[in-house]
């Protein structure tokens, strides 16, 4: 049982450069997550997925920012001309199908950093 | 919007000691999580908490959500050097799907 994946795992990019991670979450697991992290800090929550069906972003989530995940499997995360305020982990969760239970299983997560 | 302290920052411990840190939080919870977080690496969940009084263990980690539910604490027993690392709990409204994160305890652990 494979857990979750995401690519790659650290992206050096320059200020005002596109950047796209991905992630696959654990086999069957509907619901997907992304959330930043920055250093010192706890994970803080980016936009939710239950299928292919984008349901919750946070206020975090600049117009420069794009998820998709257009099957309901793997999932994108897009940064438009990047900032070096973008620096910092983004981190990819599932969790599987089944109302009252939260619990979120993490990817190893992408360092991003923007010169 | 919610947030969660997490007490203490850090911890310096000498192998063998138990542990002992809580978070707190303003609003009510109804799902607790703890995990763990190693460098360069994501959080690895530990235990997870959905009633409000219950105690967990996994091995020599026990958990418990609050009466209040608005706390929550972790206790690590008899700590070895493997147990070094951030440790953050994470907690989730009625009805929400995103979790909201403390600041973590860091531990130290001193052979």
């Amino acid at each position: 049982d494979t857990g979750v994946s995401q690519d790659p795992r650290h992206k050096i990019t320059k200020r005002g450069q596109n950047v796209t991670f991905r992630c696959d979450p654990i086999s069957e697991h509907n619901r997907l997550y992304w959330y930043r992290q920055t250093l010192g800090q706890g994970p803080e929550f980016l936009t939710y997925f239950q299928n292919e069906a984008q349901l919750e972003k946070s206020r975090l989530l600049s117009d420069r920012f794009s998820a998709e995940r257009p099957k309901g499997s793997f999932s994108t995360l897009e940064i438009q001309r990047t900032e070096q305020g973008d620096s910092a982990m983004y981190l990819c969760a599932s969790s599987p199908p089944g109302g009252g239970y939260n619990e979120q299983f993490f990817g190893p997560g992408t360092r991003l950093t923007v010169l | 919007g919610q947030q969660l302290n997490q007490s203490p920052q850090s911890m310096f411990i000498q192998e063998g000691e138990d542990v002992s840190m809580n978070c707190t939080s303003s609003s009510i919870f109804n799902t607790w999580l703890w995990y763990k977080q190693d460098p360069g690496e994501g959080p690895v969940l530990l235990i997870a908490l959905y009633k409000a009084g219950e105690l967990t263990s996994n091995g020599r980690l026990t958990a418990q959500f609050g009466i209040t539910r608005k706390d929550s604490f972790l206790n690590i027993s008899a700590s070895i050097p493997s147990d070094v690392g951030i440790y953050f709990c994470a907690g989730s409204i009625q009805g929400a799907q995103k979790l909201v994160f403390g600041q973590g305890t860091r531990l130290t652990i001193n052979p």
